[in-house]
């Protein structure tokens, strides 16, 4: 069976403070996809990253930085200088390569408290 | 551009009033999705289709109900809504083939209000 797990239901962090959301995943396929998706108060989710299970090189795009390890099966994702408009929350997702499913984390509500 | 484009972004309906939500996508992608997604929770999947070929959740209820008349376009209806079927209705797509799948792409959402 497959599951996402993100512990932390809501994270507030002072402006300018780094932030790491976590991410746990559960699968016994061997080829699978991870995702991270922001939902602002807009409500549309929007795709942030996507990472193959045969690539667990870490990526870093801008303030972002996606930190993927299967020995531990975590995909970990972290702000740098945390921003008010990065008050969301953050969906992790798993897909496998045989299937159309997304699984989703119950999410992590992120405050920034200017 | 929108890719994935849901009408309306807002739908009031009686209780018990048949509704019908739409969506359509410009990317061309195989999959098409229909979530449920009330406050504070992740986003549940009703069903799905992969080209015509559709895929009922075994806990979609049968008040939900969901037509794709071709590649663009998918149609979530509604039967007969109640006052727990008030959610937002997220569409979203993405491509299926096996060592290239793709992330999921959403629209902005149907917010549906049952009075």
């Amino acid at each position: 069976a497959q599951k996402v797990t993100q512990a932390q239901t809501e994270i507030s962090v002072v402006e300018k403070e780094d932030v790491t959301l976590d991410c746990v995943y559960e699968t016994r396929d061997t080829t699978y996809y991870l995702f991270w998706y922001k939902q602002p108060p807009s409500g549309e989710l929007v795709f942030l990253i996507r990472r193959n299970s045969f690539d667990e090189q870490n990526e870093i795009s801008g303030r972002y930085s996606w930190n993927f390890q299967k020995s531990t099966s975590s995909f970990n994702f972290t702000i740098t200088a945390s921003q008010v408009v990065d008050s969301a929350v953050y969906f992790c997702a798993l897909r496998m390569d045989t299937g159309n499913q997304f699984y989703f984390g119950t999410g992590t509500s992120l405050t920034v408290i200017p | 551009d929108a890719m994935v484009i849901q009408n309306p972004r807002y739908q009031v309906t009686q209780f018990g009033k048949p509704v019908t939500l739409s969506c359509s996508q410009t990317l061309n992608h195989n999959v098409m999705y229909w979530y449920q997604q009330k406050s504070s929770q992740a986003p549940k999947l009703l069903f799905h289709y992969y080209d015509k070929d559709f895929n009922n959740e075994a806990d979609t209820p049968d008040n939900f109900q969901s037509r794709r008349p071709n590649t663009s376009f998918c149609f979530l209806d509604i039967r007969s809504p109640g006052l727990g079927d008030a959610a937002m209705y997220l569409c979203a797509t993405s491509r299926y083939a096996r060592g290239r799948n793709t992330e999921a792409f959403f629209g902005q959402g149907t917010r549906l209000t049952v009075v």
